[in-house]
């Protein structure tokens, strides 16, 4: 089975920072992403990826952007953090079938 | 404009008996869905799914029945236990640009009382 790694399990960050959330998979699937989860809201795409250097937007990129320099890694990138992104930020892979495989996830509050 | 709705936040059922949960969709196009589970301070895991072209898919203590005609899917579970105390998503798929791209519901919070 594929394991899914998120490098942090919380993260406190500042307004403004920059901010890099990683994430990788040790079994060389093809597509990887990026959801926030809120209550009452549910899981939202931010941003997939179906292969090295592709992206895509999913519902809600607005405010982040995506690196995926090689295939086992993609990380999801706050340019300028603010408040309204505190959440939790979970990664996900599939190597193209119906389930995703889910990283434990990253606890980021923004001050 | 949420395309998976599950519209009961939260859920309380007796150890033993059976949960039920709901789940409503608006896109004739997902061709596949799929329960997950997830505890606090973890990633969802996968449950259980169901094609399309079925309407029922059984594993165990855990049965997902769809209506293609009212476009709604339930999860059931029976018996009860506590260790599901936990939230449940409902999610849908569809490929997009080749990626099998799932949408999730809002979730709905489940807590098994003893």
């Amino acid at each position: 089975d594929v394991k899914v790694t998120q490098s942090s399990r919380y993260l406190v960050k500042r307004t403004g920072e920059k901010v890099f959330l990683e994430c990788v998979q040790d079994m060389d699937h093809e597509n990887m992403f990026w959801y926030r989860q809120d209550p009452g809201l549910g899981l939202r795409l931010i941003y997939f990826s179906y292969d090295v250097k592709m992206k895509e937007k999913g519902d809600i990129p607005e405010g982040y952007s995506v690196s995926r320099e090689k295939k086992e890694r993609f990380s999801l990138i706050l340019e300028s953090a603010s408040t309204n992104q505190t959440s939790m930020y979970l990664c996900a892979c599939t190597e193209g079938g119906y389930g995703y495989t889910f990283g434990s996830g990253t606890r980021l509050t923004v001050v | 404009d949420q395309q998976v709705k599950q519209n009961s936040p939260s859920l309380s059922v007796q150890e033993g008996r059976i949960s039920i949960l709901n789940c409503d969709y608006t896109n004739s196009m997902f061709d596949y869905f799929l329960w997950y589970k997830k505890y606090p301070a973890e990633g969802p895991t996968f449950l259980i799914s169901i094609s399309s072209i079925k309407d029922k898919n059984e594993d165990g203590r855990f049965t997902v029945f769809l209506n293609k005609s009212a476009k709604h899917l339930s999860l059931h579970i029976v018996p009860s236990q506590p260790g599901d105390s936990a939230v449940y998503f409902c999610a849908a798929s569809a490929i997009w640009r080749g990626a099998q791209k799932l949408v999730f519901g809002q979730g709905t919070r489940l807590t098994i009382n003893p």
